[in-house]
């Protein structure tokens, strides 16, 4: 299993859809979690922080299965502004570095 | 929240062209920095982690020559593209974690665009 997994997509959903995308995760000793948001030619932005079994935020809510070793986000009520490319990450342990998933790439349409 | 700047945003030069990229945490400090590479379409991929005040450590397949890193204070690291040529023409973006332990999540400098001509 790769360290980080994500189906890279696209998603392609219409305005007001909710759209989940799933990441894989290698170390079953990992702590932490986080999602961060890519836009096209832009840096990384942390969009979300995920220590225990889930957050929430607004429309987004990520989900953690430690038993499966996968985290997931939901976004309700897409809008066209949630177009962007979603990055799972995971701490590699015992080192500061991240490990960052191939992302997922989800377009919202009007 | 935690802000980290990159300078330049930009940069069209010729081959064999040196290139110095700036990374400053702007109300922190980091004693660690990291350094990634992206190529379009692609993930990030972590090149090195900058240590202020101690040598660069670098990703297996990483030029340590070719990527000078310097990390000389606890708000700014610097990465040096020596001799750059065309097929290091690439994305460069620069992180730093402002809680400083493991598991905390790093936040980004606005990133570089390197074009080599």
């Amino acid at each position: 299993r790769k360290e980080v997994e994500q189906d890279p997509g696209p998603f392609n959903v219409p305005e007001g859809a909710t759209v989940a995308f799933n990441c894989t995760y290698s170390n079953s000793a990992s702590q932490s979690f986080f999602w961060y948001r890519q836009d096209c030619r832009k840096e990384p932005k942390l969009l979300m922080s995920v220590y225990s079994s889930g957050n929430e935020d607004g429309r987004f809510t990520a989900q953690l299965n430690r038993a499966s070793q996968y985290i997931s986000l939901l976004i309700r009520d897409s809008k066209l502004s949630d177009s962007a490319t979603y990055l799972c990450v995971v701490p590699a342990s015992n080192t500061g570095k991240l490990i960052f998933g191939q992302g997922t790439t989800l377009q919202v349409k009007p | 929240g935690a802000v980290v700047s990159q300078h330049p945003s930009r940069v069209i030069c010729k081959s064999g062209t040196s290139v110095k990229i700036e990374c400053r945490s702007l109300d922190f400090q980091a004693t660690t920095m990291f350094w990634y590479r992206q190529f379009p379409k692609k993930s990030l991929m972590l090149m090195a982690t900058s240590n202020e005040g101690s040598k660069a450590t670098y990703e297996q397949g990483v030029e340590k020559d070719k990527f000078l890193i310097n990390h000389a204070s606890l708000t700014l690291s610097t990465l040096t593209v020596t001799s750059a040529h065309p097929e290091d023409s690439s994305f460069y973006i620069c992180s730093a974690s402002w809680g400083g332990g493991e598991g905390q999540p790093q936040h980004f400098g606005d990133g570089t665009r390197l074009s080599i001509l």
